[in-house]
């Protein structure tokens, strides 16, 4: 149990065109979603929280209006790249919460993002 | 906000010898110290965590310590085996789910 899938696996965009990337939990019910991005031989960092029915929460440093998070359902978060640029290039990782609370979050496959 | 350091960056050990990577956290609120296994490419998996309750936690050759007074907690890797090379990463969270990450070891086993 407790299987997260992403969408695409792996994307590559031109500079200035905006990329959707999904985030599923298959078999629960996730109330909180976390997006993480992480480059190239370093650790992840966490980007937002994304709850259910509510506005994500942003860490510091990480622009709201270029990467937009919609947690529509208890099932599904989305994460719009808006505007891509090159640096925006990264490895994208989704991680769900079940509702029960007790802190383990489950990681999805991750989505590596290249922006020409 | 959570503060979590990871020593050491990189680890290399002979086939068969013993591994340990240690992390320190500056929230007293985090109760909650997963480790995770990444391969290159690949997403972070869970190999054993250990909540603010416990002092110790052992899976097989894998065990978690930790000293809530020092803020500190450690993964042991016994009998170390080629295929446990990877990058391993330490995490502190509190009740609120949200995760801050170490930066990381690179393990490298030698046959």
């Amino acid at each position: 149990g407790a299987v997260v899938s992403q969408h695409p696996s792996w994307v590559i965009c031109k500079s200035g065109t905006s990329v959707k990337i999904e985030c599923r939990s298959l078999d629960f019910q996730a109330t909180t979603m976390f997006w993480y991005r992480q480059f190239p031989k370093q650790s992840l960092m966490l980007m937002a929280t994304s709850n259910e029915g509510s506005k994500a929460t942003y860490e510091q440093g990480v622009e709201k209006d270029k990467f937009l998070i919609n947690h529509a359902s208890l099932t599904l978060s989305t994460l719009t790249v808006t505007s891509a640029h090159p640096e925006d290039s990264s490895f994208y990782i989704c991680s769900a919460r079940t509702a029960q609370g007790n802190n383990e979050q489950f990681f999805g496959p991750g989505t590596r993002l290249t922006v020409l | 906000g959570e503060n979590v350091e990871q020593h050491p960056s990189t680890l290399s050990v002979q086939e068969g010898d013993s591994a340990v990577i240690k992390c320190t956290y500056s929230d007293s609120a985090s109760n909650y110290f997963p480790w995770y296994k990444q391969e290159l490419g690949k997403r972070p998996q869970l190999i054993i965590d250990i909540r603010s309750n416990v002092g110790e936690k052992k899976d097989q050759r894998i065990a978690v310590t930790l000293n809530k007074t020092a803020k500190h907690f450690s993964l042991h890797i016994t009998e170390t085996q080629p295929e446990d090379s990877a990058v391993y990463f330490c995490a502190a969270s509190t009740n609120a789910g949200k995760s801050t990450f170490g930066d990381g070891t690179t393990l490298t086993v030698k046959p």
